[in-house]
C-alpha cells in the first residue's frame, strides 16, 4: 500500500502569509496526486489534481507542485476564508489520503 | 449539475448492518466510477470501496468480506451494504464520484454511522 505523509500537522499562519504544505508518497506516484480542502463538518473539496492542474474555480492563490514522491501545495497569499485541513489523495495505486495539515488563525 | 446525497446513517450495535444509500443527480451512477470515503470523528479521510463503470468493485482491507457497494441503475442510486459492524466503522460516510477514474471530484455531504453498545 502506498501511505502518504503530510507536514506539518498544523500550521499557524496570519492572513496575508505564503504557505506551504508538503506531502511525500512512501513510493513514487508520478504526478498522480490530488489537493482537498475541507471545512468543519463539510465535505472535501477538489483543489488540485494531476499534482497541478487548478481545479476550475479555485483561485489562482492556490498552486501545486512536485512529482514522484514529494509534493507541495502552496497558497500564496492566505485569506480569511483559507483557514481549513488540507489533504493531499494519491490515486496511482487505489487511493490513499495524507493525515491532513490545518491550517489555523495565529 | 452534478448532485449527491447520502442517506441511511445512524446508530448501531456491534456486529449489526447497515445499508446506506447515495441518490445522484446530473449524470448516472453507472456512467462514472462511483466510491465511498469515511472520516471517523476528529480525523482523516480514508478510501472504502469502488465501483467502476464496468460494474468491478474494490474494498479497502479494512472492511474487504464485511463491506458491499453496488448500485440501481434505474434508480441512479448507489449502496454500501455494512454487514458485521464494528466501533472502529464509526464515521462520516461519503460517495463521491471519481473523476476519470482517478481523483475524487463530487462529494455528497455525508451520513454519520455511529457503532456503539
Amino acid at each position: 500500500d502506498i501511505q502518504m505523509t503530510q507536514s506539518p500537522s498544523t500550521l499557524s499562519a496570519s492572513v496575508g502569509d505564503r504557505v506551504t504544505i508538503t506531502c511525500r508518497a512512501s513510493q513514487s506516484i508520478s504526478s498522480w496526486l490530488a489537493w482537498f480542502q475541507q471545512k468543519p463538518g463539510k465535505a472535501p473539496k477538489l483543489l488540485i489534481y494531476k499534482a497541478s492542474i487548478l481545479e476550475s474555480g479555485v483561485p489562482s492563490r492556490f498552486s501545486g507542485s512536485g512529482s514522484g514522491t514529494e509534493f507541495t501545495l502552496t497558497i500564496s497569499s492566505l485569506q480569511p476564508d483559507d483557514f481549513a485541513t488540507y489533504y493531499c489523495q494519491q490515486y496511482n495505486s487505489y487511493w490513499t489520503f495524507g493525515q491532513g495539515t490545518k491550517v489555523e488563525i495565529k | 449539475e452534478v448532485q449527491l446525497v447520502e442517506s441511511g446513517g445512524g446508530l448501531v450495535q456491534p456486529g449489526e448492518s447497515l445499508r446506506l444509500s447515495c441518490a445522484a443527480s446530473g449524470f448516472t451512477v453507472n456512467s462514472k466510477y462511483m466510491s465511498w470515503v469515511r472520516q471517523a470523528p476528529g480525523k482523516g479521510l480514508e478510501w472504502v470501496s469502488v465501483i467502476y463503470s464496468g460494474g468491478d468493485t474494490y474494498y479497502a482491507a479494512s472492511v474487504k468480506g464485511r463491506f458491499t457497494i453496488s448500485r440501481d441503475n434505474p434508480k441512479n442510486t448507489l449502496y454500501l451494504q455494512m454487514d458485521t459492524l464494528r466501533p472502529e466503522d464509526t464515521a462520516v460516510y461519503y460517495c463521491a464520484t471519481l473523476t476519470d477514474g482517478n481523483y475524487f471530484g463530487y462529494w455528497g455531504q455525508g451520513t454519520l454511522i455511529t457503532v456503539s453498545s
